[in-house]
Order: C-alpha cells, then structure tokens, then sequence
C-alpha cells in the first residue's frame, strides 16, 4: 500500500512556457499533500501542503503566483510551474499523507524539468 | 545553524560490516523522525519511523535522543545493495503558518557499500 504517482516523469519546456505535473494517491486518500524541490546535490526542500479543497500553504520565499498548487480531490494534487525559467529546472517530488498513517509521508517518483 | 544536519560522506564501508549515522536538529519542538533511503535520481523511500523507545527492522536499528537532539541510524552486516543516500527528516506539527507540517530533510549522507 502507500503507493503515490506523478506524472509525467520528466518533462523538457522552453523558457515561458508553464508545465503542470500531477500527484496521485493510488490506493489511499490522501487528506494533505506536499510539494518538493531538489535541485543537485541538495536536500529535497518543501515548496508548500495542501489540504483537499483549501488553499496551499507556501514555504517563504515560493512564489505562490509562480507555483499554483490545486488539491482537487483526496487523490488527487497538481502543481502548475507558470512562465518557467531556466533556474526553474529541477526534480520536483510530491508526497501524500493519510491521517489513517500517521505523519509518515509517502513519495511519488518525482519529475525531473528541464526549462531551455 | 541549518535545521537538520547530517554528515554527506560518503562513508565507503566493507560488505558485512555495521555503519552507524547520526543526525542532529534544532528545533526542539520537532515531534516526528524519520529516515529516508534516496537512491540515485529516485524519490526518497520511506526506512523507518524513529520512536522514542527506539526502533529496529531487521539489520536497520534507530533511535531518538530528545535531550540531545539527535536521531541515529544503524545498520547491521551491510549488503551491497544498501548502497544509497540517506535523509534524516524532522516534522514539526500543531504551529500555524507555512511547513508546519512538512518534512525538513538533512542533505543526506551517502553510503557506499564495497564488496
């Protein structure tokens, strides 16, 4: 059990574009999601959680206009990169948690953005 | 002072042998411990919860120390395969505002496991 995908798992964009990459609970309901970022040899760093049907809450220093985080379902996350910049380019992870689970959080594969 | 920090490494160990690794935070609020195996380029895969009164899985024993603020991981008759990064992570819960809820990581130490 626990399993979280993402979609898609990498993605190549030009500069300008926005990309939009999904998070999925596949086989339990997930009451809050989160968004991460790991750039090279660097530690995943939290962007924001949401909760199903409530606004994101943003880490300072993520530009919540930039990262637009949609939580519309219990299975259900997406995580919208608008006018993406080359300085945008890196792996980008979301978890899921259960309250049935505890704190424990569960990770998708990640999707790894390259913006040119 | 970071948040989380662990030694990156990498600690190159002989196959069968026991590797311990430390973690340390700083806020002392933190009320869940986790570590985390990442492998490279993968998402991190969830090890072990750590508990107060400490906790082993087969080979893999953690433990807590509140008063010390650390956490630490061992591993027992190393194989090959746990050949990886390893991310100490630290949840603070019931504070308002922005990450209350998530995961802070340490960067990870990296293990290498020779045959």
């Amino acid at each position: 059990g626990a399993v979280v995908s993402q979609h898609p798992s990498w993605v190549i964009c030009k500069s300008g574009t926005s990309v939009k990459i999904e998070c999925r609970s596949l086989d339990f309901q997930a009451t809050t999601m989160f968004w991460y970022r790991q750039f090279p040899k660097q530690s995943l760093m939290l962007m924001a959680t949401s909760n199903e049907g409530s606004k994101a809450t943003y880490e300072q220093g993520v530009e919540k206009d930039k990262f637009l985080i949609n939580h519309a379902s219990l299975t259900l996350s997406t995580l919208t990169v608008t006018s993406a910049h080359p300085e945008d380019s890196s792996f980008y992870i979301c978890s899921a948690r259960s309250g049935d689970r505890g704190y424990e959080q569960y990770f998708g594969p990640g999707t790894r953005l390259t913006v040119t | 002072r970071k948040e989380v920090e662990q030694d990156p490494g990498p600690f190159n160990v002989p196959e069968g042998a026991t590797v311990a690794f430390n973690c340390t935070y700083s806020n002392s609020a933190s009320q869940s411990f986790f570590w985390y195996r990442q492998d490279c380029r993968k998402e991190p895969k969830l090890l072990m919860s750590v508990y107060s009164s400490g906790n082993e899985d087969g080979r893999f024993t953690a433990q807590l120390n509140r008063a010390s603020q650390y956490i630490s991981l061992l591993i027992r008759d190393s194989k090959l395969s746990d050949s990886a990064t390893y991310l100490c992570a630290v949840n603070t819960h019931g504070f308002s505002g922005g990450g209350a809820d998530g995961l802070t990581f340490g960067k990870g130490t990296h293990l290498i496991i020779q045959p």
